[in-house]
């Protein structure tokens, strides 16, 4: 079956540290692959974007990248603050590029 | 940069009463909306894409007749969750992408809380 695994539900970092989430997908081939942050209660925005034929995205204090063999992902964030804390959800663009397919998320907190 | 609105943010009402959820494109044309539910702690669920002017399609478990969609111009769609009961309950999200955009560019609404008594 299809699935898309964000492997932990929830991580807690110090302040300053780099925080790294994990997103693994079975049985996709996804052409892209997206990052959001969810704070609560709000919709999420859009970080960041990497094409299958990429190995890494940078973005300011973000990087992702995109392993397609390993069909896994990881987002960094570093020098980490407390403002980053908030839920990561990671998400694929379906191979008939018809729709998004969400992770369930991983909850960041990063503690001062 | 292209923002989506959703009203009301929140909404609370009776079991077997009708909610109707605007999402509207407050600065771009939006060819293509996209409708999503999301429970507590849980992923965003796709329940369907609707095209302007046209039917919407569902995905695989959803009611049509329950949550009936219109797209009726490029800047508003609209969800109707028909009579109502506690299961509905959930956080209902739209999102949209504009005429030069495809899939990946999907703009979201800040989501619409719905509590059914």
């Amino acid at each position: 079956s299809q699935k898309i695994e964000q492997n932990s539900e929830a991580l807690n970092i110090q302040e300053g540290k780099t925080a790294t989430l994990t997103c693994n997908y079975t049985n996709y081939s996804p052409a892209y692959l997206q990052w959001y942050r969810q704070d609560p209660g709000r919709g999420p925005v859009f970080l960041l974007l990497i094409r299958e034929n990429e190995k890494e995205k940078r973005k300011e204090r973000l990087k992702v990248t995109f392993d397609t063999t390993l069909k896994q992902s990881l987002f960094h964030i570093t020098a980490s603050q407390p403002a980053d804390s908030a839920t990561y959800l990671c998400a694929l663009v379906d191979s008939s590029a018809s729709k998004i397919i969400f992770g369930s998320g991983t909850r960041l907190s990063i503690r001062p | 940069g292209a923002v989506v609105s959703q009203h009301p943010s929140r909404v609370i009402c009776k079991s077997g009463t009708s909610v109707k959820i605007e999402c509207r494109s407050l600065d771009f044309q939006a060819t293509t909306m996209f409708w999503y539910r999301q429970f507590p702690k849980q992923s965003l669920m796709l329940m369907a894409t609707s095209n302007e002017g046209s039917k919407a399609t569902y995905e695989q478990g959803v009611e049509k007749d329950k949550f009936l969609i219109n797209h009726a111009s490029l800047t508003l769609s609209t969800l109707t969750v028909t009579s109502a009961h506690p299961e509905d309950s959930s956080f209902y999200i739209c999102s949209a992408t504009g005429l030069a955009g495809g899939i990946n560019e999907q703009f979201f609404g800040p989501g619409t809380r719905l509590t059914v008594l």
